[in-house]
């Protein structure tokens, strides 16, 4: 049982560079979300989905772009890579929009 | 305003001693509240949750938490530490009409064999 996959685990980008965070779960979970993980700010949230074709903004959503056109799968695009994106990014996803949470595994982005 | 307190950055304690690591919270209505583990460099896995019934909630790992609602409080404890416990603690409140979850800033156990 994988749960929750985010790729890759690590990331170097040039500022201005574009990507992909994949993230998916196996779970039929209707919510999924996105995080970013900073020292001494805890988790933000950056977008969630209460179910496939349905998105919105989190708390941090500038820079960022998300899709949901199927239950597993939630990726987020990184537009122009800034420093300021240099972060630790979760993926979580659950049942419903305030139950426990599975994360993934994270993955380390750094923008130099 | 919702939002959820971890006084302490970190705690430390001697292994095989009580542990508590303190979260407060500020809700309007009732809240669900939730405790998460992260050890290092790996992703969060959930310990225990808190919606209604009793106040002593029983978690992964031996963990508990007590539910105070005249003091606002959502404190994790463990009757005896283990080294393999320390990691970072966050306490995440779950209120509103949303529903969304806000995070604490995380308490970092540190158990000390």
């Amino acid at each position: 049982n994988a749960g929750v996959t985010q790729t890759p685990k690590f990331q170097v980008l040039k500022t201005g560079q574009s990507m992909t965070l994949q993230c998916a779960q196996d779970m039929n979970h209707e919510y999924m979300s996105w995080y970013r993980q900073d020292p001494g700010m805890g988790l933000r949230l950056i977008h969630y989905s209460v179910g496939a074709g349905i998105t919105d903004q989190g708390e941090v959503p500038n820079g960022y772009n998300v899709s949901r056109s199927t239950t597993e799968d939630f990726p987020l695009r990184l537009l122009s890579a800034a420093p300021s994106q240099t972060s630790v990014y979760f993926c979580a996803s659950s049942y419903s929009e305030g139950g426990p949470a599975f994360f993934g595994q994270g993955t380390r982005l750094t923008v130099v | 305003a919702q939002s959820v307190a971890q006084p302490e950055d970190q705690v430390n304690v001697a292994e095989g001693n009580p542990l508590t690591v303190k979260c407060t919270y500020s809700v309007s209505g009732n809240p669900y509240l939730f405790w998460y583990v992260q050890y290092p460099n790996r992703g969060l896995q959930f310990l225990l949750k808190y919606i209604t019934g009793d106040n002593l909630v029983k978690g992964s790992y031996g963990f508990e938490a007590e539910f105070n609602k005249s003091q606002t409080s959502f404190h994790l404890k463990k009757p005896s530490a283990l080294v393999s416990d320390s990691a970072l603690y966050f306490c995440v409140l779950n209120a509103g009409n949303n529903r969304k979850l806000i995070w604490g800033l995380g308490t970092s156990l540190a158990v000390n064999p």
